[in-house]
């Protein structure tokens, strides 16, 4: 499987600022998705990101509050924009395997806002 | 829709013990299942997966069965380990979603 890695891996930030969590894969892969894990609940997924187009958003999820960016196949950034405590989640970057019904995640960026 | 129903939490074991976390599903389709593993402070690894009726998926001693008559998938261990103190999620995938249990967290105490 593919190794995935996130940074930053946890950020306390203040109210009103803007983080930005870049998601590096290892090989190549076409789409890649965003989920949010907020305290003690499932996984929400935010959107999907392919290559070369915009990104596919959820219901109740918006791209001026989480802009993506998908510039090749191997990288993405997921920014949480004028944060609130709302927002204080673990925000997980994710990819399929190659049997396309697995699903591979990495180890999460740890969001706290104060 | 589809969607899946996972056993609540939290579950305290004594080391050694059966462990027994229930998971059924709804789907239209025909759904592979998985069970993923959260360990504090890391990021959901893939624990097992079984991809149609009948499969066991089986991996670290833990098994699930894929239940159709059920729709159940529950996982099992016959001897659980203070390492195995974690979150454990059931998930299903249908056409091109995954669906994610809540999340059963686990503590296993010497």
């Amino acid at each position: 499987s593919a190794v995935i890695s996130q940074k930053p891996s946890r950020d306390i930030c203040q109210r009103g600022t803007s983080l930005t969590i870049q998601c590096q894969v290892d090989s190549q892969v076409t789409m890649m998705f965003w989920y949010r894990q907020q305290p003690g609940q499932s996984l929400t997924l935010i959107a999907t990101a392919n290559q070369g187009s915009e990104a596919t958003y959820e219901s109740g999820f918006v791209i001026d509050k989480f802009p993506i960016s998908r510039p090749n196949l191997t990288f993405s950034t997921l920014t949480v924009s004028n944060m609130s405590p709302e927002d204080s989640s673990i925000y997980l970057c994710s990819i399929r395997g190659s049997s396309s019904y697995e699903q591979y995640f990495g180890p999460g960026t740890r969001l706290t806002v104060t | 829709g589809d969607s899946v129903t996972q056993m609540e939490g939290p579950v305290t074991l004594s080391e050694e013990a059966f462990l027994t976390i229930n998971c059924t599903y709804t789907a239209t389709g025909y759904p592979s299942l998985f069970w993923y593993v959260q360990y504090p402070g890391e990021g959901l690894q893939l624990l097992l997966k079984a991809t149609k009726a009948d499969d066991k998926g089986s991996n670290k001693g833990f098994e699930a069965t894929y239940r159709k008559e059920t729709t159940s998938f529950h996982l099992e261990k016959g001897s659980v380990q203070v390492s195995d103190s974690a979150v454990y999620f059931c998930a299903l995938i249908t056409g091109n979603q995954f669906y994610f249990g809540t999340g059963t967290s686990l503590t296993v105490i010497p």
